[in-house]
This record gives C-alpha cells, structure tokens and sequence, in this order.
C-alpha cells in the first residue's frame, strides 16, 4: 500500500524557518517525481515544488523561489522541504504528492494527509 | 500561465441526482493534460479523472471526464451521499495549475 506521511510542521515566526519531511512506503521511492502542494486555511489548492527521481532537476512556483529548496534522500525513502524566510502568506497544509510513472510528471496519484504550517507571531 | 475557472462554485443536489463540473482554461490544455480531483473536509485530495476522460484506479464508474481544449467537464452519474464534496480540476499540459474547486452540497 502506497504511503505519505508529512511531518515538520508547527507554528513559526515570520522570517523564520522550518522542515518539512515526507517518508514515503509501499513503493519505490527513488523512480518516482515528487512534488509539494499548500493549502491555506479555506483555500484551494497551490502547487509549490517539484524534484525529479534522481535528486537533480527541481522545479519552483515564484511565490517561494529562492526561499524553499526541495530535496530528497532515496536511500531514507524521504522527500524534504526546507523553508526559509517565512511568511504569513506562507500559512498552509502542505502536502506532498507522487506524480505517476509514464506520465508527463505534473499531475499525482497519491498525497500525504498534510502538516499545517503555521507563520505568525 | 493558464488560468482554470470552475463552475458553478457550489452546486445544491440531492442524492440519486446527476452533477455536472465545468473546468474552462484561458488557453488551450495541450494533450487533454486535465486531472481531477475529490477534497472532503479534513482529508487530502484524491485524484478521480487524469488525460480529461481517464479513470484512476479504484474510482468507479460512475465519475466520467469529458472536454478537450479549453473546455472540459466532470460528470457524477447519480450521487452517492460519500460524493459530497469540494473537487478541484488541474491542468498539468503547460507547468500546473489548479482551479478554484467546486463544492458539492447535499439540498
């Protein structure tokens, strides 16, 4: 049975930072593209990052451009994100999420069931 | 970017009755890249429909996709009362969007 479990989240401070982590079971890990997605409170869905299978391409949405870094270690079977220089704005559940072999990569057939991010003061 | 407009944004059934979801891009979805999704409160999303028409494993029949270009629409045959939900459609041809969701809603 495929599994995503997140962890890492809490309440920070603004310009603060924080870990999230996803371990992931029940596949394998390392030939797959990961991806985070947020959700504020009563909001739709955003799409934050993406890494591929190996660690080496990753890809951005401008809101968290060169404060949020994706990573990953296939030898732990876990997904990271490390955020920095957080904002309120930046309050969500984030979730992580598979996208399936032989797709195209962008879209996801398993997610997580989500750590809440909180930014205030 | 493309932009995806649900509608309606809420939409009041009963149980037994046909739901229809529009998903309009502002510019065309290239290879019918169009996927949605289910949401119920307090859960994460599950996805339903991929390649605008494709079933996921395990979601049954009675959810079908339909649409190309820039038009595309999600059908629930007959609601069940587990059905009741917020769905989200997203395209994934040009990097990924997601539109702004669709809340099913028991009358």
């Amino acid at each position: 049975e495929v599994q995503l479990v997140e962890s890492g989240g809490g309440l920070v401070q603004p310009g603060g930072s924080l870990r999230l982590s996803c371990a992931a079971s029940g596949f394998t890990f390392s030939s797959y593209w990961m991806h985070w997605v947020r959700q504020a409170p009563g909001k739709g869905l955003v799409w934050v990052s993406r890494i591929n299978s190996d660690g080496s391409s990753t890809n951005y949405a401008d809101s968290v451009k060169d404060r949020f870094t994706i990573s990953r270690d296939n030898a732990k079977n876990t997904l990271y994100l490390q955020m920095n220089s957080l904002r309120a704005e930046d309050t969500a559940v984030y979730y992580c999420a598979r996208a399936p072999l032989h797709s195209n990569g962008w879209y996801f057939d398993y997610w997580g069931q989500g750590t809440l991010v909180t930014v205030a003061s | 970017e493309i932009v995806l407009t649900q509608s309606p944004g809420t939409l009041s059934l009963s149980p037994g009755e046909r739901a229809t979801l529009s998903c309009r891009a502002s510019q065309s979805v290239s290879s019918s890249y169009l996927a949605w999704y289910q949401q119920k409160p307090g859960q994460a999303p599950r996805l339903l429909i991929y390649g605008a028409s494709s079933r996921a494993t395990g979601i049954p029949d009675r959810f079908s996709g339909s649409g190309s270009g820039t038009d595309f629409t999600l059908t629930i045959s007959r609601l069940e009362p587990e059905d009741f939900a917020v769905y989200y459609c997203q395209q994934y041809g040009s990097y990924l969007t997601f539109g702004g969701g669709t809340k099913v809603e028991i009358k």
